[in-house]
């Protein structure tokens, strides 16, 4: 049974550029929560989402990053014009149901030159 | 808000070395408290979580107390193996969503 699948794994982009990060939950999981680990830093939480809906996005920043989970396929996170404070590791972990009982990714690292 | 603190790493041991690594929190309410762990390349997995208060979360041979009195769920170990090398996190569930302290690297020296 595989795990949270996400990809790509590492990540390099230009400063103005713009940076899709993919997660395949586990199968059977339709909550999926996105966090950013920048730097010498713990995990925040960005943004929850169910199959369609965006749930609490509390953590977003309000400008350039938005995610989806849509009925197909895997959720996104996508960051547009990205800058350099951006480059940072990118979790997604899934869930059966709105819980603490959330499965992790390998992780995305997003690096902005 | 919400907001767990964890001792400064890194943290260094040699093998069979007794482990200790501090985690308080500061939340509202008496929320369930875990210690996940993130082996090189990999994502962070559940290590042990605790429910309410009094109750000890272990897994592996790690070992944690919910201490309501000092806010804290500290993590402990009797003897680590080089196998144990890892970035710790401490963390909360509260308000629906996990927070987490900001990781504790070890390394166990053989």
């Amino acid at each position: 049974n595989a795990g949270v699948m996400q990809n790509p794994r590492h990540l390099v982009r230009r400063r103005g550029q713009e940076a899709r990060l993919r997660c395949s939950p586990m199968k059977g999981h339709s909550h999926v929560y996105w966090y950013r680990q920048l730097p010498e830093e713990g995990l925040k939480f960005m943004v929850y989402l169910q199959k369609e809906n965006i749930i609490d996005e509390s953590g977003m920043p309000k400008e350039r990053f938005s995610a989806e989970f849509p009925k197909e396929g895997p959720s996104i996170l996508r960051i547009q014009q990205v800058v350099r404070g951006d480059s940072a590791a990118y979790f997604c972990a899934s869930s059966q149901q709105e819980s603490y009982e959330q499965y992790f990714g390998p992780g995305t690292r997003l690096t902005v030159t | 808000g919400d907001s767990v603190t964890q001792m400064e790493g890194p943290v260094t041991l040699s093998e069979e070395a007794f482990l200790t690594i501090n985690c308080t929190y500061t939340a509202t309410g008496y929320p369930s408290l875990f210690w996940y762990v993130q082996y090189p390349g990999e994502g962070l997995q559940l290590l042990l979580k605790a429910t309410k208060a009094d109750d000890k979360g272990s897994n592996k041979g790690f070992e944690a107390t919910y201490r309501k009195e000092t806010t804290s769920f500290h993590l402990e170990k009797g003897s680590v193996q080089v196998s144990d090398s890892a970035v710790y996190f401490c963390a909360l569930w509260g308000a629906q969503k996990l927070v987490f302290g900001q990781g504790t690297r070890l390394t166990i020296n053989p």
